[in-house]
């Protein structure tokens, strides 16, 4: 089956402007992740969902940052008024609370660049 | 806190063994994960480990020690394509995972 899919795979953007990036989880996963990856630094969790609801939202390194999911399915992380700092890799992943491992299976993730 | 320690960088030979180790400081623990990165590309699964012991999965093993907060991951008969990065990650809320900085791993002929 499809895995997980994120777009645009590739983002530039000028500092100030807003960004949308949008992930399709593995269908019937109901946990989403988003991260992000800064080049040499390690995946940063930022927020989380079950279903369309964000028990954990402490990732979130601005209130630039938002993120919903609807349906269950599609989610959209938004950034605001666009920092250089925001340039990074954004991954999501999804997952079955149903197994016992909570296994993550992650998107080719955005390359976002501000500029 | 959440901590999570692995090396940045090792080097092996084609052929030989590693040993990536992992220790870890976390608020809960679900259990232990460990991925594969390849440059460019998104992490994939390798193996997970959420009680003491050796779990072995071909030419990758993982152990992990709940009482000392330490996890390995075991490469035999390293090959070329095995160079990545490898990342430690421990779960502890809900699946939500704690991933360390990675240890990039060079194989060298």
């Amino acid at each position: 089956g499809a895995g997980v899919s994120q777009s645009p795979s590739n983002k530039v953007t000028e500092k100030g402007k807003d960004v949308e990036l949008r992930c399709d989880p593995i269908s019937g996963h109901t946990a989403l992740y988003w991260y992000r990856q800064s080049l040499g630094q390690g995946l940063e969790f930022l927020i989380y969902f079950q279903g369309n609801s964000a028990p954990d939202k402490s990732g979130l390194p601005s209130d630039r940052f938002s993120a919903e999911r609807t349906g269950g399915s599609v989610s959209t992380l938004t950034i605001q008024r666009t920092q250089q700092e925001d340039s990074a890799v954004y991954l999501c992943a999804s997952s079955s609370l149903g197994s016992v491992s909570y296994e993550q299976y992650f998107g080719p993730g955005t390359r976002l660049t501000v500029t | 806190g959440q901590n999570i320690d692995q090396p940045t960088e090792m080097t092996a030979t084609e052929g030989a063994i590693v040993q990536i180790n992992c220790t870890y400081q976390t608020s809960g623990f679900n259990g232990l994960f460990w991925y594969q990165q390849h440059a460019g590309e998104a992490p994939t699964f390798l193996s997970y480990n959420v009680l003491d012991g050796l779990e072995e999965k071909g030419r990758f093993s993982s152990f992990l020690s709940r009482s000392k907060g330490y996890s390995y991951l075991l490469l035999k008969e390293l090959q070329m394509k095995d160079s990545a990065s490898y990342l430690c990650a421990v779960s502890w809320s809900q699946g939500n995972l704690i991933f360390g900085k990675g240890t990039k791993l060079s194989v060298k002929p």
